[in-house]
């Protein structure tokens, strides 16, 4: 069974330009989630998807968007890009939204905003 | 605001030692706890979950909650070279489906 896939793996950006990274869950998960790792710092919470909804988001400035779309994978998008952009996002996935439910990890997209 | 804590480390243990991770958490609510491995510019990995207070063991690896305490606690029986990397502890917040990390505990395994 596939896991949680995520593309691209490394990406390269100018500041003020716009990303789009990608996401697919694993097959049966409902739920998406997504997370920043900067270098050497703990993952903060972006956003949470569930049943094509945005049922939560962490405390990003609204440039940070996404949307997931019927088949569950989702993109998180980034418009007007500032040097600590640059991280590792992470994807990740669980079943539902039932409580207790592990999420589970992409191997995440590596951007640097230059 | 909802908190984990974790000691940043590094905790340096002997091959074949028992290491001992901890995590505390502020959110008395929380039900689900969850242990991760983060190898160096990888993605998080699951250890395992655990959602009752005691004890739960997978191979050489056990879990360990106490909710009155609101503390969770990772032990590595056995230690090896290959389990040096950062262990990550995630909540599940109460009242909201969002994962709560530590910022993690850096483990060195020295042969």
């Amino acid at each position: 069974e596939a896991g949680v896939t995520q593309s691209p793996t490394h990406l390269i950006k100018t500041r003020g330009q716009q990303v789009t990274l990608r996401c697919s869950p694993i097959s049966g998960h409902t739920s998406v989630y997504w997370y920043q790792q900067a270098l050497g710092l703990g993952l903060q919470f972006l956003l949470w998807y569930d049943e094509g909804e945005e049922r939560n988001r962490g405390n990003f400035p609204p440039r940070f968007s996404g949307r997931q779309f019927p088949n569950y994978s989702s993109e998180l998008n980034v418009n007007a890009l500032e040097l600590e952009d640059s991280a590792l996002y992470l994807c990740a996935s669980s079943l539902d939204q039932s409580s207790g439910n592990t999420i589970y990890f992409g191997e995440g997209s590596w951007l640097t905003v230059v | 605001q909802k908190e984990v804590e974790q000691n940043s480390g590094p905790l340096s243990v002997p091959e074949g030692a028992i290491a001992s991770l901890n995590c505390t958490y502020s959110d008395r609510g929380s039900q689900s706890f969850f242990w991760y491995r983060q190898y160096s510019g990888k993605s998080p990995e699951l250890i395992m979950s655990i959602y009752s207070n005691g004890d739960k063991e997978d191979g050489r690896f056990t879990a360990q909650l106490n909710k009155a305490s609101q503390y969770v606690s990772l032990l590595i029986r056995d230690s090896q070279p290959s389990d040096s990397a950062t262990y990550l502890c995630a909540v599940k917040a109460s009242g909201t489906y969002k994962y709560i990390f530590g910022t993690g505990t850096r483990l060195k395994v020295l042969a």
